[in-house]
């Protein structure tokens, strides 16, 4: 069974890099896109970005200036920076294992293993 | 703002039956898969797919889709079933981004 584990700092200073790392254990790295989403306290889910197992990345584009996603293949990991933090930063972070395949009808997007998460906050 | 459309909250008496639906114009080109979130918890992947449950979630959670909305049923409602719901699909621009509904409250009275 595929496990995410995800650690990282939990406390930044504005203008800081958040830094965040996810391990995948037990199943394949490859064939799935790797993905981080956050959720501001009291607030929805917000899709921050992927990558797949050969690097190719995409990112929400309202953080696409700050945010960096990369793997390492040999340790089955991800990892996800964020520069100049602002309080506005503040959120659980969760990393997942996303898939999307072509249906015989409609495209199939979904992410069916999700980390903990991992709470950052942004404070002076 | 979210291109998926979630009504922000919805009731449900116990064993009854509720729908949450999601919209977006995403939705005509692909499916939206569901997460359950319970307070404190990581999301938890519901439905996926034409109407896709991953193992241990019970069958009263059913989805289907139509045009751009899609639908998360719960066929006899729990009291564990309480929770926010959230859809989640790509975008409509074409550039493979992920976007997820603005989430639905559910209350099981």
């Amino acid at each position: 069974q595929v496990q995410l584990q995800q650690w990282g700092a939990g406390l930044l200073k504005p203008s800081e890099t958040l830094s965040l790392t996810c391990a995948v254990y037990g199943g394949s790295f490859s064939g799935y896109y790797w993905s981080w989403i956050r959720q501001p306290p009291g607030k929805g889910l917000e899709w921050i970005g992927e990558i797949n197992h050969s690097g190719s990345t995409n990112y929400n584009p309202s953080l696409k200036s700050r945010v960096t996603i990369s793997v390492d293949t040999s340790k089955n990991q991800f990892s996800l920076k964020l520069s100049s933090v602002t309080a506005a930063d503040t959120a659980v972070y969760y990393c997942a294992r996303g898939l999307a395949v072509a249906g015989p009808d409609l495209y199939y997007y979904y992410m069916d293993v999700w980390g903990k998460g991992t709470t950052v906050t942004v404070s002076s | 703002s979210s291109e998926l459309t979630q009504d922000p909250a919805v009731s449900v008496a116990l064993g009854q039956t509720v729908r949450i639906t999601c919209q977006g114009d995403s939705l005509r080109s692909y499916y939206a898969s569901w997460y359950q979130q319970k307070p404190g918890q990581a999301p938890v992947l519901v439905i996926y797919g034409k109407n896709n449950r991953p193992s241990g979630i019970p069958d009263r959670f059913s989805g289907s889709s139509s045009g751009n909305t899609a639908s998360l049923t719960i066929t006899g409602a729990q009291a564990e079933d309480e929770a926010d719901y959230y859809c989640n699909s790509r975008d409509s621009s074409g550039n493979h981004l992920g976007v997820f509904g603005g989430g639905t409250k559910l209350t099981v009275l």
